[in-house]
């Protein structure tokens, strides 16, 4: 069965330093998310990718977090710096179409703690 | 705001009874809503879905109910197992297919 794939599944940085997760969609899935869940919480939306292009990032602080999808396919979410209140799972998840009414298939997210 | 919530954090079951998960909509508007399930350390995975149109959904041991006079949520789980102890969330779609809200989760344990 077909999986979303994420690295690293566990990151440990000190803040002020950069950080970067990785993401690999379904195959074929022209839509990925990032999703930001703190322990306890629901995930909470940061962006969203049609192909290559961003559709929504109103919820991505953008002073120090970017996204990007260059090739359509897998994604890189970066933080810089990081600050201690960006402990959290970072999920990604894809689709395989534009609306949010297609079922998201999420990986298994990457785990940050900063320190 | 709008926001989707649930009533109970944590909900204990005895091996073989059925579950009720429930959450509670504000937002009129929505008409899709969502189960995952999340094990720790895992992703969210989907369930089962409802749009506003249905108010009853089966799929294999579970059921989503969606009541919308009362704007209410609920996934019942059959012959509840070990294997589904979890988190589980109920999220929400507006009609204008704005992003995905999710709700704070419900915890389920399953006594043997």
């Amino acid at each position: 069965e077909a999986e979303v794939a994420q690295s690293p599944r566990y990151k440990i940085t000190e803040k002020s330093q950069a950080v970067a997760f990785w993401c690999d969609p379904i195959s074929g899935h022209a839509t990925l998310y990032w999703y930001r869940q703190i322990l306890g919480q629901g995930p909470e939306l940061l962006v969203q990718f049609q192909d290559e292009s961003v559709v929504d990032d109103s919820q991505l602080p953008k002073d120090r977090f970017s996204a990007e999808r260059l090739k359509g396919v897998d994604s890189t979410l970066k933080i810089q710096p990081a600050e201690l209140g960006d402990s959290a799972m970072y999920l990604c998840a894809s689709s395989d179409r534009r609306t949010y009414q297609e079922t998201q298939y999420f990986g298994p997210g990457t785990r940050l703690l900063v320190l | 705001g709008e926001s989707v919530g649930l009533h109970l954090p944590t909900l204990s079951v005895q091996e073989g009874d059925n579950s009720i998960i429930n959450c509670a909509y504000s937002n009129s508007a929505s008409d899709y809503f969502i189960w995952y399930k999340q094990e720790s350390g895992k992703g969210p995975q989907f369930i089962i879905d409802i749009r506003s149109n249905m108010d009853k959904r089966q799929g294999q041991r579970v059921t989503v109910l969606l009541n919308k006079t009362v704007k209410h949520l609920s996934l019942q789980i059959a012959a509840t197992q070990p294997g589904d102890s979890a988190v589980y969330f109920c999220a929400e779609v507006g009609a204008a297919g704005n992003k995905l809200t999710f709700g704070g989760g419900t915890r389920v344990l399953v006594k043997p």
